[in-house]
């Protein structure tokens, strides 16, 4: 079955400091990838997603991800954050021929003013 | 102007009773899934129904019955609650099962 890990489960920083946060699946074939975001009580929004072509996808809020298929990795990067980039962020991967979303655990994200 | 909805947003009931969580997505899609995010915020899909017809069923209690009266509508029946069903149980649609999913704000269900 696939997986989804995401080894940072919290992480505290400053405003205007640069946040990447990890994702590895272990799917081996043709695989979309997913960022999510889940602000304080609130429900998930899409930040960024890859399905195909260039392996740097560019976001909303600022957000970028990078798809490297060698290490199995979709990590989340913001080059400098916000108070309100306070969240909860998770990444999800999905077998591109298939219909089920696996999520990972998530990443508590604290940004201090 | 929500695009998906559910209500109640809080349910709070004993164990043993029977209670409903309804989800209405007014997107078009053709694809709605139901999914449990326990207390340490893990998200799991347990169902999801494609054109009315269920095509993810995880390994749900039987307890746990999806129903979609129409493709906008998909909602969860749960008999006999326990105190480990308490979670928040988002509800989500894409526009077939190849697309990103949209979720709608979660119902918070506490089981006493």
């Amino acid at each position: 079955a696939q997986s989804v890990s995401q080894h940072n489960h919290h992480v505290i920083l400053s405003e205007a400091a640069s946040l990447e946060l990890g994702c590895n699946y272990s799917y081996g074939g043709t695989v979309n990838l997913f960022w999510y975001v889940q602000y304080p009580g609130q429900h998930l929004q899409l930040l960024l997603k890859y399905f195909s072509g260039d392996p740097l996808v560019k976001g909303i809020k600022g957000f970028e991800a990078e798809f490297i298929k060698s290490k199995f990795s979709f990590n989340l990067r913001k080059p400098s954050v916000q108070w309100s980039d306070t969240a909860e962020y998770f990444c999800a991967v999905r077998e591109a021929a298939g219909n089920k979303l696996t999520f990972g655990g998530g990443t508590r994200v604290l940004v201090k003013p | 102007d929500t695009a998906v909805s559910q209500t109640p947003k809080y349910l709070v009931t004993q164990m043993g009773n029977d209670k409903s969580i309804k989800c209405e997505q007014n997107l078009g899609h053709d694809t709605m899934y139901w999914y449990k995010q326990d207390s340490k915020k893990f998200l799991k899909i347990m169902f999801s129904y494609n054109n009315k017809e269920l095509i993810i069923n995880e390994t749900v209690p039987n307890r746990f019955s999806p129903k979609s009266p129409d493709k906008a509508h998909l909602n969860l029946h749960i008999n006999s609650l326990e105190l480990g069903d308490s979670a928040v149980y988002f509800c989500a649609s894409s526009q077939d099962i190849h697309y990103e999913q949209f979720f709608g704000p979660g119902t918070r269900l506490t089981v006493l």
